[in-house]
């Protein structure tokens, strides 16, 4: 079992490119998390989103764009890169949005904007 | 602003002492949970406990909740040196929103 899965998993922009990440999961589960975490922090949830064709904003949903339009795949874009994006990235799915279980996360995303 | 604080920020301890962590939130909660995160990876979940809960034990894993506090502690017993990680709390509110507060770094040392 692959679990969650995002790609890239390195990723160097300039200031003003876009891109995306994707992120993929296997377990058939309605909840799917998008976060950020800085150096010496905590995590901090940009959107998730509560089933397929539904999103919803986090603490700190500025500067990104999601779309969920597969129940597997929930997709984080950056359309104007900033260096304050410069951040490793964490896509996490659960099945109940965590209130029975646990979210399981993927391995991350590292993106440096220079 | 993150709704946990995690106490102590950093922790240092001799393999085979206990390591005990505070966690404080700011709103009501559905349940809090506890993720452990080694260096350079993602994170991996420890332990849930609902709202309505005061205790909980998994292993060498003890949660407390006091809600009128909003306060939640985690015990690790016997650490070990593969214990060393970052541990963070996270609360659930109603809208399955899970928040993350900032984690506590803990060092076991053999």
């Amino acid at each position: 079992n692959a679990g969650v899965t995002q790609t890239p998993k390195f990723r160097v922009l300039k200031t003003g490119q876009s891109m995306t990440l994707l992120c993929a999961q296997d377990m058939n589960h309605e909840y799917m998390y998008w976060y950020r975490q800085d150096p010496g922090m905590g995590l901090r949830l940009i959107h998730y989103s509560v089933g397929e064709g539904t999103t919803a904003k986090g603490e700190v949903p500025d500067g990104y764009n999601v779309s969920r339009l597969k129940k597997q795949n929930f997709l984080l874009g950056l359309e104007s890169a900033a260096p304050s994006q410069t951040s490793v990235y964490f896509c996490a799915s659960s099945y109940v949005g965590g209130l029975t279980g646990e979210l399981f996360f993927g391995e991350g995303s590292r993106l440096t904007v220079l | 602003s993150q709704q946990g604080e995690e106490d102590p920020q950093a922790l240092s301890i001799q393999e085979g002492e206990n390591a005990t962590m505070n966690c404080s939130y700011k709103t009501s909660i559905n349940n809090l949970q506890w993720y452990r995160q080694n260096s350079g990876r993602g994170l991996v979940h420890l332990i849930l406990i609902r709202s309505n809960e005061r205790e909980k034990h998994s292993g060498r894993l003890r949660v407390t909740l006091d809600t009128s506090k909003k306060s939640s502690s985690l015990l690790i017993t016997a650490s070990r040196a593969a214990d060393t990680a970052s541990y963070f709390c996270a609360t659930m509110d109603s809208s399955y929103k899970l928040i993350f507060g900032s984690g506590t770094r803990l060092l076991v040392r053999p």
